[in-house]
């Protein structure tokens, strides 16, 4: 198993420009979740889902959208850039009583 | 709502030394608890977890964590500290219920262990 997988590890973006940010899992967990990393702040969640067409806002939602199409895939929209959602990425997938997180995508707006 | 404290951004302990890092939690319901690690640029790897039962839990790489239900705290522990632990440390609670599903992290301690 891949097991959670986040693409691209790198990005940079210029403000109001949009992006996505890609998330896989092949252990057929229901539950994925988004969160955002900053220096000091620990994770904080972005948003969620418990299953293929259902999505739930985290803590910090604003500025991301999300979907879940499949079981496989939970997709991270950014609409419109800002230099506040600089910060590193972590998806994460819950199963067998435990988070599986992804490697991260560190995403820099200017 | 849930929430997590780890009161100390910063734990040094010489090598060898047992090292302590602290957890409280604040949650309505049996908690779920986790503590993850983290080293330089990578992701959060599963060290343990306190679902139910006896009340010292063992996990990965000879750590292990105490649950104290009175004081509402999930301190990791190892006996000998190696240089080779040094990195972010997370505690985390789960709770669900009332369509609400989250993994509510601590802000995190930077554990550095002295050769």
């Amino acid at each position: 198993n891949a097991g959670v997988t986040q693409t691209p590890k790198f990005q940079v973006l210029k403000t109001g420009q949009s992006m996505t940010l890609q998330c896989a899992q092949d252990m057929n967990h229901e539950y994925m979740s988004w969160y955002r990393q900053d220096p000091g702040m620990g994770l904080r969640l972005i948003h969620y889902s418990v299953g293929a067409g259902i999505t739930d806002q985290g803590e910090v939602p604003n500025g991301y959208n999300v979907s879940r199409s499949t079981t496989e895939d939970f997709p991270l929209r950014l609409l419109s850039a800002a230099p506040s959602q600089t910060s590193v990425y972590f998806c994460a997938s819950w199963g067998r009583g435990e988070q599986y997180f992804g490697p991260g995508t560190r995403l820099t707006v200017t | 709502a849930q929430s997590v404290a780890q009161p100390e951004d910063q734990v040094n302990v010489a090598e060898g030394n047992p090292l302590t890092v602290k957890c409280t939690y604040s949650v309505s319901g049996n908690p779920y608890l986790f503590w993850y690690v983290q080293y330089p640029n990578r992701g959060l790897q599963f060290l343990l977890k306190y679902i139910t039962g006896d009340n010292l839990v063992k996990g990965s790489y000879g750590f292990e964590a105490e649950f104290n239900k009175s004081q509402t705290s999930f301190h990791l522990k190892k006996p000998s500290a190696l240089v080779s632990d040094s990195a972010l440390y997370f505690c985390a609670v789960w709770t669900s219920g009332a369509g609400s599903y989250q993994l509510t992290f601590g802000k995190g301690t930077k554990l550095s262990v002295i050769p």
